[in-house]
């Protein structure tokens, strides 16, 4: 089975600074995705950035991007000029590419992110 | 188009209870996963459904169930409540049975409180 690990319960950063989460996973696998997913108060997941675990190429969409290292199992994801608007859960999730089972993403316990002016 | 709707928003039940849980998916998303996500947890595995029926389970009991509908829309049961039930019921849709790789739209959830 495969796990996903956030070290980080809380982490907290300034206006207009960078931040860097952690994310590591277990798996025994050699293709599958890796996703950061915000969770604001509402509730409500949103997909935040995803990475092919195939692809060599960090994932990169705007502010955030994601140092993905595969031998290490590491995932972790950057928040550049940071904004309050960024304040949130982040979770950082797994889901197999095995086309035989149910696509289920397997979730770590989260960070939540302070934004401070 | 349309995101992906649950009902209700919250909800208190006693134990021993039964309570139905309820999800509109997006327009054009045929496959409907539900979550729990106790408080200071990730969201867990629940089980999926793909066109009616049932395809993939996560570690929990049978008195978790569920229902997929013709138009896609889903239920989840929960038969005889316990206080650890107490969570947030996500469902989640997407389009195809493995899911493309953005193709996830969450609900707000449910949060459901067993007392």
């Amino acid at each position: 089975a495969q796990t996903v690990t956030q070290s980080q319960p809380e982490m907290s950063v300034q206006e207009a600074e960078t931040v860097t989460l952690s994310c590591t996973y277990d798996t025994s696998e050699s293709d599958y995705y890796l996703f950061w997913y915000k969770q604001p108060p509402s509730r409500q997941m949103i997909l935040v950035i995803r990475q092919e675990a195939y692809k060599q190429q960090n994932a990169t969409e705007n502010r955030f991007s994601v140092n993905f290292q595969k031998a290490a199992k590491s995932f972790s994801l950057k928040i550049s000029d940071s904004q309050l608007g960024d304040a949130a859960m982040y979770f950082c999730a797994y889901r197999s590419s095995n086309t035989g089972t149910a696509s289920k993403l397997t979730f770590g316990t989260g960070t939540r992110l302070q934004v401070t002016l | 188009e349309t995101g992906v709707t649950q009902s209700p928003t919250h909800l208190i039940k006693t134990r021993g209870q039964q309570v139905t849980l309820r999800c509109s998916s997006q327009s054009g998303h045929n496959t409907v996963s539900w979550y729990q996500q106790a408080l200071g947890q990730g969201p867990q595995f629940i089980f999926q459904y793909y066109r009616e029926e049932e395809n993939g389970r996560g570690n929990f009991p049978p008195r978790f169930s569920g229902l997929q509908f013709p138009n896609y829309s889903s239920e989840l049961n929960v038969n005889a409540l316990e206080l650890d039930d107490s969570a947030l019921y996500l469902c989640a849709s997407s389009l195809a049975l493995t899911g493309s790789l953005d193709g996830y739209t969450f609900g707000s959830g449910t949060r459901l409180t067993v007392v």
